[in-house]
């Protein structure tokens, strides 16, 4: 079965400092590929995603991801944190689209923790 | 921006008792989906549902639960007799196409 793994459950950073969040998936394919973020209180936004094509993918509020098969990795960076960014960081996979909509596999998610 | 709501926020019940969760998914969207997530685990698949029909259900969707799309604009999650496992925050989402799913804020579901 298809799985998701983010070893890190707990991650701080001091503001301003670059973050790596990683995310491995565990699948013979190449499955879809998402991250999300969770602030508190609120619902799962999509930071970014990767079906095909470069493997370095640029997402919302200056977040990037790179796709690396040989690792089976997709781990999510940022040059220099802000305090805002404190939130939950899900990887989320999918095996691929079916008929009627895709299925996503979530990792355990990794908190993060900004020092000001 | 459009966004997928869900209502109640949170919602309190006892075991045994049938809840209905309601989610508004955005006004465009073909595919609907329940996610739940127990507190301090992993956010697990529930079900997704096109063309008023469930298109794939987990394991953990048995006959206790049910999704219904009654009009235009609704989508809820039913659970017939709830169990002290059920406690969870349940989240909706929806997607226009087959590649991004746009996620609600959830209702955290607390049976006692």
């Amino acid at each position: 079965a298809q799985s998701v793994t983010q070893p890190d459950i707990h991650i701080t950073v001091s503001e301003g400092a670059s973050l790596e969040l990683r995310c491995n998936y565990s699948y013979g394919a190449t499955p879809y590929l998402f991250w999300y973020v969770q602030s508190p209180g609120q619902g799962l936004q999509l930071l970014l995603k990767y079906f095909s094509g470069d493997t370095l993918v640029q997402g919302i509020k200056g977040f990037e991801a790179e796709f690396k098969r040989s690792q089976s990795s997709f781990n999510l960076r940022k040059p220099s944190v802000h305090w805002s960014d404190a939130a939950e960081y899900f990887c989320a996979v999918d095996l691929g689209i079916t008929g009627g909509g895709n299925k996503l596999t979530f990792g355990t998610g990794t908190q993060l923790k900004v020092e000001l | 921006e459009p966004e997928v709501t869900q209502t109640p926020s949170h919602q309190v019940t006892q075991m045994g008792q049938e809840v209905i969760l309601r989610c508004v998914p955005i006004s465009n969207h073909l595919y609907f989906y329940w996610y739940r997530q127990i507190l301090g685990q992993k956010v697990e698949f529930l079900v997704s549902f096109y063309n008023n029909e469930i298109s794939e259900k987990s394991e953990i969707f048995d006959d206790q639960f049910s999704v219904e799309r009654p009009d235009g604009s609704n989508f809820t999650l039913k659970i017939r007799s709830t169990k002290l496992e059920d406690s969870a925050m349940y989240f909706c989402a929806s997607s226009r196409d087959l590649y991004e799913q746009y996620f609600g804020p959830g209702t955290r579901l607390t049976v006692t």
